[in-house]
């Protein structure tokens, strides 16, 4: 059964303080990990998506790697408008209509 | 998150009511997936349609739900006699074509049974 587990459940971060957030999965096939970000009261929005092991993507502050069993959304030098949850879904084979998702890390950045 | 439509945005219902969710995709877009967001919990996956097709609803509950994407007009999430258990935030999210394209949320209607 395909599973997502993302760390910490929240990070908080003083403004400029880099850091990782966590998602370890098990999939029986990936097609794809996927990275999004939710803000209170709206949808995930899309940042990036890993298709195999050692793959990297950036975007502005955001870095996505993917390993075998885990993927990691490096933040360098946050600041307070990255504040939002951040979630990892993934696509495998026995589910390939539909993401599953993991429950997000919930991170702050404090100014 | 511009694109993806979804009305309304805030839902009441009294319970045994239906609620009806709609949702209209991004332009070009003719793939449409259904997710339930409970407090606290990840987004799961209900139901995943093309025009006039239900492609994959094992997601979804076999009672009381369904869903439709006409050949005109947005797709439909309906409940019929809502329980307390069927408040949640229920996100539509379209792609252009099946498989690993990324999804694109709209969002969400939050429904509230009263």
């Amino acid at each position: 059964e395909d599973q997502v587990t993302q760390s910490p459940e929240a990070l908080r971060l003083q403004e400029g303080e880099s850091s990782s957030l966590n998602c370890s999965y098990t999939v029986s096939g990936l097609r794809g990990l996927f990275w999004y970000r939710q803000d209170p009261g709206k949808g995930p929005e899309f940042l990036f998506t890993l298709y195999s092991a050692g793959e990297e993507k950036e975007k502005e502050r955001l870095k996505a790697t993917l390993t075998k069993k885990e993927s990691f959304l490096h933040i360098t030098a946050p600041k307070p408008e990255d504040s939002a949850t951040y979630l990892c879904a993934l696509e495998g084979e026995t589910g390939a209509n539909n993401l599953f998702f993991g429950t997000g890390t919930r991170l702050t950045v404090i100014p | 998150n511009a694109g993806v439509m979804q009305n309304p945005r805030h839902l009441v219902r009294r319970r045994g009511q239906e609620a009806r969710l709609r949702c209209s995709p991004m332009k070009g877009h003719s793939h449409v997936y259904w997710y339930r967001q409970l407090p606290e919990e990840g987004l799961k996956f209900m139901v995943y349609l093309q025009k006039e097709n239900i492609i994959d609803e094992s997601g979804m509950p076999k009672e009381r739900f369904s869903a439709e994407f006409p050949k005109e007009g947005p797709s439909i999430l309906r409940i019929q006699q809502v329980v307390r258990g069927d408040s949640a935030a229920y996100f539509c999210a379209s792609s252009p074509a099946r498989g690993n394209s990324p999804l694109h949320f709209g969002n969400g209607t939050r429904l509230t049974v009263t």
